[in-house]
Parts: structure tokens; C-alpha cells; sequence
């Protein structure tokens, strides 16, 4: 059964940082993964689809990375603003259906 | 471009209650998906389906019922609420095959008293 998890739990880091959020997931056969962001009281928001046979994609200050052999994925966020304060989600679509399992979420603040 | 609605955004019902959540998409994406979201258990699939008249079980089916007679249309009905069932439901849809994204409803935010 696939598990999904995410370090760190909770991140707060001052204005301007550069930061990283991790993502592993314990069986590699997986179609693509996904990372979303979720404000409070909100919907899911897709931010990035990386594709079991890609590394990286970019969107703007967002960076993902995929390491399928070794079950992770990074997040990297670029010069960081108060506004990317929001919980961060990833999720794996596994080849064996097409369930998608989510991690449990890094909950970031980003201070002025 | 509307993509996902969910309605209502908000229901407060009594245990016992049947209680209908309905999801609509504007993309005729293949597959939808339902799930609840929970402090603690993070996001679990309910149900989910891969075409019209196509269902099938996710990871906490009981007590929750699916149907999908239209592409466009996934509701959810709870048969008898109670008060477990007290969480935030999102739908989702995706596009047929292995390679599409997904893509989320605002929620709806159900009570059971």
C-alpha cells in the first residue's frame, strides 16, 4: 500500500528565505506526482505535475523535483513572500489504479 | 471558465438525515473523485469514478453512497448522517489515463449534529 509523507510538519521562515519541502512516498511505481497548496478554508490548488519520466518542472518561484527510484520529491520555493503562507500537499497517482494518495501536508508561514 | 462547483458550501443536517453533496464539472474530464478531509487523517478517498455509470470504492466507502448518470454530475449522499461524518468533502476531477492532473472543488463543509 502506498504511503505518503512529508517533512516538515510545520515550517515558519522569515520573508526572503529560500525553503524546501520534502515529499516521500514508499513505493516507486507511481504514473506522476503532484503538489498543490491549500489555503485555510479553502480548495486544493495544483501548483505543479511532474510525470514519473520527468526530474524537475518550474513555475514561476515554484521548483519541483522527482526522484522516483528513491521514493521523493522536493518543493523548492524561491525568495518566499508572506502571501505563499498555506499548507502544502503532495500526492502520488499510483499505475495500479487511479487512486491518488496525499501526504499529510507542511504547513508554512512565511513572517513579514 | 468554471471548472469544479460544489454545492452546497455549507450544510448543517441532524444524525439520521439523508444529506446529498453535489459536484459539477465544465471539462467532461473521465474521472471523478470524492473525498473527506479530516484533522489528523489528512485527505481519504470516499469514492471515486471512471466514467458515466462507473463507480467504485476508495479508502472509507461505508455509509456513503455515489452515482454518475451524467459525465458532468458525481453526487454524494450520506443515507443516514452521522455525526463522524462531520468533515469537509472535496470532488475532484482528472482526465482520463495515467498522465492528467487533478483538480479540486472549493469544498463543502458538512455538520451532523
Amino acid at each position: 500500500k502506498q504511503e505518503v509523507t512529508q517533512i516538515p510538519a510545520a515550517l515558519s521562515v522569515p520573508e526572503g528565505e529560500n525553503l524546501v519541502l520534502n515529499c516521500s512516498f514508499t513505493d516507486s511505481a507511481i504514473y506522476n506526482l503532484q503538489w498543490f497548496r491549500q489555503d485555510p478554508g479553502k480548495g486544493l490548488t495544483s501548483l505543479l505535475l511532474i510525470q514519473s519520466s520527468q526530474r524537475e518542472q518550474t513555475s514561476g518561484r515554484l521548483n519541483a523535483s522527482l526522484d522516483k527510484s528513491s521514493g521523493r520529491s522536493t518543493l523548492y520555493i524561491a525568495a518566499s513572500q508572506p502571501g505563499d503562507s498555506a499548507t502544502y500537499l503532495c500526492a502520488v497517482r499510483g499505475d495500479y489504479g487511479q487512486n491518488f494518495v496525499f501526504g499529510p501536508g507542511t504547513r508554512l508561514s512565511v513572517l513579514p | 471558465d468554471a471548472g469544479i462547483t460544489q454545492s452546497p458550501r455549507y450544510k448543517i443536517t441532524e444524525t439520521g438525515r439523508q444529506v446529498t453533496l453535489m459536484c459539477h464539472q465544465t471539462w467532461s474530464h473521465s474521472y471523478m473523485f470524492w473525498y473527506r478531509q479530516d484533522l489528523g487523517h489528512g485527505l481519504r478517498l470516499i469514492y471515486y469514478s471512471a466514467a458515466a455509470d462507473i463507480t467504485d470504492k476508495g479508502e472509507v466507502p461505508d455509509g456513503y453512497v455515489v452515482s454518475r448518470s451524467k459525465t458532468e454530475n458525481f453526487p454524494l449522499t450520506l443515507e443516514s448522517a452521522t455525526r463522524s461524518q462531520t468533515s469537509v468533502y472535496f470532488c475532484a476531477s482528472t482526465t482520463s489515463g495515467p498522465v492528467g492532473a487533478q483538480y479540486f472543488g472549493p469544498g463543502t463543509r458538512l455538520t451532523v449534529l
